[in-house]
């Protein structure tokens, strides 16, 4: 079975600060995608990195995907209220029958 | 152009009855996904359909099941519910099935589904 471990799973931090979110496995993943979810909706995309090594960035939020394709982690940089919410990392297994496997996700909140 | 539609929003149910839920697609999506969100176990997949056909499926229970229709919208049925059913599903839905990688999933909001 394969397993996306996300840390930490609580982050609660004051607004300008940055901050660091892991999603480690044992098993490697064909792409990786994070998302974001706010009480009430469902998890909105915010990237997706397919090579290993991969580095994106969007505004304050860099993304790195791990060289062997098994990791990855989710920086932000001076964090706003507005970042407040679940961080989810989530693998997908590949093939044309594959699907994606979740973490359990980061709560993050960022204090004003 | 309008997102992901699931009715209802909010449920609540007594273990041993049956329940459906239904989801609307984003326009011209012909592919539609189907999750399980709790506490304890995160998100997790349980079946995909595309042109009114299962094509994948996750390890839940037979008593979790669904449909398709030629309009794409789906449906999901859970039999003789369980105290463990309680959760929040989402339903996702993608122009074509395939590599996630290269077709975005987009998430309906959910039916919180409560099971007394």
């Amino acid at each position: 079975t394969q397993l996306l471990e996300q840390s930490p799973q609580f982050l609660s931090i004051q607004e300008g600060e940055n901050l660091t979110v892991y999603c480690n496995s044992s098993s490697v993943f064909s792409s990786l995608q994070w998302y974001r979810q706010e009480p009430g909706e469902g998890p909105v995309l915010l990237v997706t990195v397919v090579t290993g090594g991969e580095v994106k960035k969007l505004k304050r939020l860099t993304f790195q995907f791990g060289d062997a394709r098994k990791d990855s982690s989710l920086h932000i940089t001076a964090a706003q209220p507005g970042d407040t919410g679940l961080y989810l990392c989530a693998g997908f297994t590949g093939g044309s029958q594959g699907n994606l496997i979740f973490g359990k996700g980061t709560k993050l909140s960022v204090k004003p | 152009k309008a997102g992901v539609t699931q009715t209802p929003r909010y449920l609540i149910k007594t273990r041993g009855q049956q329940v459906t839920l239904s989801c609307s697609p984003i326009s011209g999506h012909r592919s539609v996904s189907w999750y399980q969100q709790t506490p304890g176990q995160g998100l997790q997949f349980l079946f995909e359909y595309f042109s009114e056909t299962q094509r994948n499926k996750g390890n839940f229970p037979g008593r979790f099941s669904g449909r398709q229709f030629s309009n794409s919208r789906s449906e999901m049925n859970v039999s003789t519910l369980e105290l463990g059913d309680s959760a929040l599903y989402l339903c996702a839905s993608s122009l074509v099935p395939g590599p996630i990688s290269y077709n975005e999933q987009f998430f309906g909001p959910g039916t919180r589904l409560t099971v007394l």
